[in-house]
């Protein structure tokens, strides 16, 4: 079953640096892994997006290894304006033919002060 | 630059009804996508358009459709709704520059908040 797992809630003081990682397997072969950001009441934010090995740009890291099996969104140096649900959206081939675009379930990330 | 706008922004139907909600994209956005977000489920992909085609489309039953008109504006609509049918409908807007909706940074509206009684 072609599915993205992503761990549900993460606590971080603020200052640290937090890592979110979403695992995909069957992620189809030509594919970029997007992470989004989502505030309550709010539609997704785009936070930053690659196909492999590492991007960055001014608010996050994605570090994407070379099997492209999973992700990881890095955050450095929180704020409590963090606090947020944070989304990966891969697309998966779950069998011959098909395609699926799928986000995570998502992971509340709370900043403690 | 004007965002993502959708209409209305909250929407109360009965089971048995059908409803229609709207999105207009960001201005120069070709490609629009829906999404449907619940507490149990998160967001799942409806279906996506691009130049008035559904180029994409998730895993939801023939009561949810879709168009895109000639200015990329886009209505989605559901009948015959059902009680698990309340959710957010969030739509995203994409300059398209390489084809994909999984390949472009996506902005969302704030969404449609729909309740089935």
């Amino acid at each position: 079953l072609a599915k993205t797992t992503q761990p549900i809630s993460m606590d971080s003081y603020e200052g640290q640096e937090v890592n979110i990682t979403c695992s995909h397997n069957n992620i189809a072969t030509n594919d970029y892994i997007t992470w989004y950001q989502q505030f309550p009441s709010q539609g997704p934010r785009f936070i930053i997006q690659g196909y492999k090995t590492k991007v960055t740009n001014e608010v996050a890291s994605l570090f994407i290894p070379a099997d492209r099996k999973s992700s990881t969104l890095s955050l450095p140096r929180v704020s409590l304006s963090d606090t947020a649900v944070y989304y990966c959206l891969v697309g998966l081939n779950p069998g011959a033919g098909s395609y699926q675009l799928t986000f995570g379930k998502g992971t509340k990330l709370s900043v403690i002060p | 630059k004007a965002g993502v706008t959708q209409t209305p922004r909250y929407l109360i139907k009965t089971r048995g009804q059908q409803v229609t909600l709207s999105c207009s994209p960001i201005s120069g956005h070709r490609s629009v996508s829906w999404y449907q977000q619940t507490p149990g489920q998160g967001l799942q992909f409806l279906f996506e358009y691009f130049s008035e085609t559904q180029r994409n489309k998730g895993n939801f039953p023939g009561r949810f459709s879709g168009r895109q008109f000639s200015n990329s504006r886009s209505e989605m609509n559901v009948s015959t709704l059902e009680l698990g049918d309340s959710a957010l409908y969030l739509c995203a807007s994409s300059l398209d520059l390489l084809g994909s909706v999984s390949y472009n940074e996506q902005f969302f509206g704030p969404g449609t908040r729909l309740t089935v009684l």
